[in-house]
C-alpha cells in the first residue's frame, strides 16, 4: 500500500535561509507526486507536482521539488525563506486512480 | 472565480447529537472529495463523488457517516450520533475532472469539536 513519510513534525528556519522539507513515500509503480501548504484557517494550496518528466519541479511561491526514485524522496526546497511562508505542508502521493495519501506534515515556523 | 467553500466555519456539538457540514465545490468541477484531518495528523480520505457515478465511500470510518451530493454540485457529510473521536478538521475538495493528475482545490475545512 502507498504510505507518505514526512520525518520532521517541527522545523524552525531564520528568515532568509534556506529550506528543505523531507518528503518519502511509498509506491510500487511511478508515483504522482504532490506538495501543498495550509496555512493557519486556510485550506490547502498546491505548491507543485510531480508526474513525470525532468525530476526538478518549479512551483508557486519559489518553492522547488526534487524526485529521486533511488531514494523514494520527493523534497521541497527554497532558497531563502519568508516569513510568509510560516505554514504547514504536506506531501501527498496519488496512485493510479484519484485518492491522495498524505504526509502527517511539517510545521515550518520562521524565526525574524 | 470563487474556490471551493465550507459551511460551518466552526461546529461544536454534543455527544451523540448528529451534524451536517456543507462543501461548495468550485463550479463545473465534477470530482468532489471529502477528507478529515485529526489533530497532528495527515489527511484521511473518506469519501469521493465523481459525476453522476456511484461514490466511493471506502475511506468512511464507520456507518454512522454518510454523504450525498445532489445535483452533480453541492455536497452535505453527516455525521450521526457525534463520538468525541469524530472531533476533526473536515475538508472538501473539487477537482475538474477527477483523474490521477487532477489538481484538487481545496476548501477552508469545517473545525468540528464534540463535547
Amino acid at each position: 500500500a502507498q504510505s507518505v513519510t514526512q520525518p520532521d513534525i517541527h522545523i524552525t528556519v531564520s528568515e532568509g535561509a534556506s529550506l528543505e522539507l523531507r518528503c518519502n513515500y511509498s509506491y510500487g509503480a511511478t508515483p504522482y507526486l504532490f506538495w501543498y501548504v495550509q496555512s493557519p484557517g486556510q485550506g490547502l494550496q498546491l505548491l507543485l507536482k510531480y508526474f513525470s518528466g525532468d525530476t526538478l519541479v518549479q512551483g508557486i511561491k519559489g518553492f522547488e521539488a526534487e524526485f529521486k526514485r533511488s531514494q523514494s524522496s520527493f523534497n521541497l526546497r527554497k532558497p531563502s525563506v519568508h516569513w510568509s511562508d510560516a505554514a504547514e505542508y504536506f506531501c501527498a502521493v496519488g496512485d493510479s486512480s484519484y485518492k491522495l495519501i498524505f504526509g502527517s506534515g511539517t510545521r515550518l515556523l520562521v524565526r525574524p | 472565480g470563487a474556490g471551493v467553500s465550507q459551511s460551518p466555519s466552526n461546529k461544536v456539538t454534543e455527544k451523540g447529537k448528529d451534524v451536517e457540514l456543507r462543501c461548495d465545490p468550485i463550479s463545473g468541477h465534477t470530482a468532489l472529495y471529502w477528507y478529515r484531518q485529526s489533530l497532528g495528523q495527515g489527511l484521511e480520505f473518506l469519501i469521493y463523488f465523481q459525476g453522476n457515478s456511484a461514490p466511493d465511500k471506502s475511506g468512511l470510518p464507520s456507518d454512522r457517516f454518510s454523504a450525498e451530493r445532489t445535483g452533480g454540485s453541492v455536497s452535505t457529510l453527516t455525521i450521526q450520533r457525534t463520538q468525541q473521536e469524530d472531533s476533526a478538521v473536515y475538508l472538501c475538495a473539487s477537482s475538474p475532472r477527477g483523474g490521477s493528475t487532477d489538481t484538487q482545490y481545496f476548501g477552508p475545512g469545517t473545525r468540528l469539536t464534540v463535547l
